[in-house]
């Protein structure tokens, strides 16, 4: 069992649902990373939050500490957003970061 | 560009060739790191180096080696690979701290 699981796996929306995707850790944590792969591969880092919530744009990301749970949610979805959202959670002294598997997410028109 | 940027962005190589991958950084980061990325599995930390120090090898083949010349700069070695090596190899930095944490595109490496 991964220390990082996420849910779902895979998400299919229409454009202009609400979309959520799920994260449970089972270490404990300094902080935790929201993050978005394109298909070319490249990695960009969405949130880092540690508790509470976050907004940018049309993103928010929330935690949940007691629960060990956050969740990335995405209003209003668009085609670009589509792409694989990965969750990582940084534990432990050093900065390195464990990833959830991803969810891959198709917003179609 | 995210500010980490990483060379070539795809390799071919034979099981005997020897060849680096490059990652650079010019963010003020400390910390770097080398993670794999394999089909249908999550990625997986390889290397970490704060300050130009080695401060992690996660149980990695001695067919990679990595090298930290400045905190600007990192580079893995490879040698006789393997298929199974064949994967998305990713270049991140960030401060000491963990902040800041920035991904290069990668590196697509394929092992024939």
């Amino acid at each position: 069992k991964n220390e990082v699981e996420q849910s779902p796996q895979n998400l299919t929306a229409q454009e202009g649902e609400f979309i959520t995707i799920n994260c449970s850790y089972s270490v404990g944590i300094s902080a935790l990373h929201w993050l978005q792969q394109h298909p070319g591969g490249g990695i960009v880092s969405l949130f880092m939050l540690s508790s509470g919530k976050k907004k940018h744009g049309r993103l928010i990301a929330t935690i949940n500490i007691q629960e060990k749970h956050s969740s990335l949610h995405i209003t209003a979805s668009h085609p670009r957003d589509s792409a694989v959202y990965i969750c990582a959670v940084m534990s432990g002294t050093a900065s390195k970061l464990t990833f959830g598997t991803g969810t891959r997410l198709q917003v179609t028109l | 560009e995210t500010g980490v940027t990483q060379t070539p962005r795809h390799l071919v190589m034979g099981m005997t060739n020897k060849k680096s991958l490059k990652c650079e950084q010019h963010l003020g980061h400390n910390a770097m790191y080398w993670y794999k990325q394999s089909a249908k599995k999550p990625l997986e930390l390889m290397f970490v180096y704060n300050f130009k120090e080695q401060t992690e090898n996660n149980s990695v083949p001695s067919r990679f080696s990595p090298e930290c010349p400045n905190s600007s700069h990192l580079f893995l070695h490879l040698h006789t690979l393997q298929p199974e090596d064949s994967a998305l190899y990713l270049c991140a930095s960030s401060k000491e701290s963990g902040y800041g944490y920035t991904f290069g595109s990668g590196t697509r490496l394929t092992v024939v």
